[in-house]
């Protein structure tokens, strides 16, 4: 199975700062990769699928690039709608598999 | 407005059967994937299993194959997960998602149910 690493596990930020988040496959998934947000109590919301594209409603402070193994996601102007856990997943081979998440708290 | 709304869930012991169903509104049922995606609590997010929009492709994750059944009834836009041989491990929030695309064999879900929990107790 492709192992999926997250960095960091967890992150103290304040409204305005820049994220980022990395998530790196054990294995090429070429750009396979999708990115999710969680907020507690909630269903998972796809923000980035094949590695950079915006899922549809997601607002453009967030971006997202990344090929082969290394991907990165970036939230330029953190919001308070943005303190969240986020997941990334790769959809290259079976079994999808995701990273273990990040979680963005509030300094 | 796509709404997927699951069912089913609940306490059950040990070794025993639970049947998953997911009711989905909204979109064209038959064109699209669906999965099925499970978070223990307190923990992260576990894909489980996908089948394609015909139901003729399926796909498992390796820690519950041979114990599921995922199936679809696209004329009454129903998704299904027939776990068997539970354990207290299987003990999670189940969530149905709908996938982006219609092979199933690259999940990306694009819309899910709000989650229903399955407790495994021994």
């Amino acid at each position: 199975d492709i192992r999926m690493t997250q960095s960091p596990s967890s992150l103290s930020a304040s409204v305005g700062d820049r994220v980022t988040i990395t998530c790196r496959a054990s294995q090429t998934i070429i750009t396979y990769l999708n990115w999710y947000q969680q907020k507690p109590g909630k269903a998972p919301r796809l923000l980035v699928y094949s590695a950079s594209a915006l899922q549809s409603g997601v607002p453009s402070r967030f971006s997202a690039s990344g090929s082969g193994t290394d991907f990165t996601l970036t939230i330029s102007d953190l919001q308070p709608d943005d303190f969240a856990t986020y997941y990334c997943q790769q959809s290259y081979s079976s079994p999808s598999t995701f990273g273990h998440g990040t979680k963005v708290e509030s300094k | 407005e796509v709404q997927l709304l699951e069912s089913g869930g609940g306490l059950v012991q040990t070794g025993g059967s639970l049947r998953l169903s997911c009711a989905a509104s909204g979109f064209t049922f038959s064109r699209c994937a669906m999965g099925w995606v499970r978070q223990a609590p307190g923990k992260g997010l576990e894909w489980v299993s996908s089948i394609s929009g015909s139901g003729a492709a399926t796909f498992y994750a390796d820690s519950m194959e041979g114990r599921l059944t995922i199936s679809r009834d696209n004329a009454e836009n129903k998704l299904y997960l027939q776990m068997n041989s539970l354990r207290v491990d299987d003990t999670a929030v189940y969530f149905c998602a709908k996938d982006r695309y219609s092979p199933g064999s690259h999940p990306t879900f694009d819309y899910w149910g709000q989650g229903i929990l399955v407790t495994v107790s021994s």
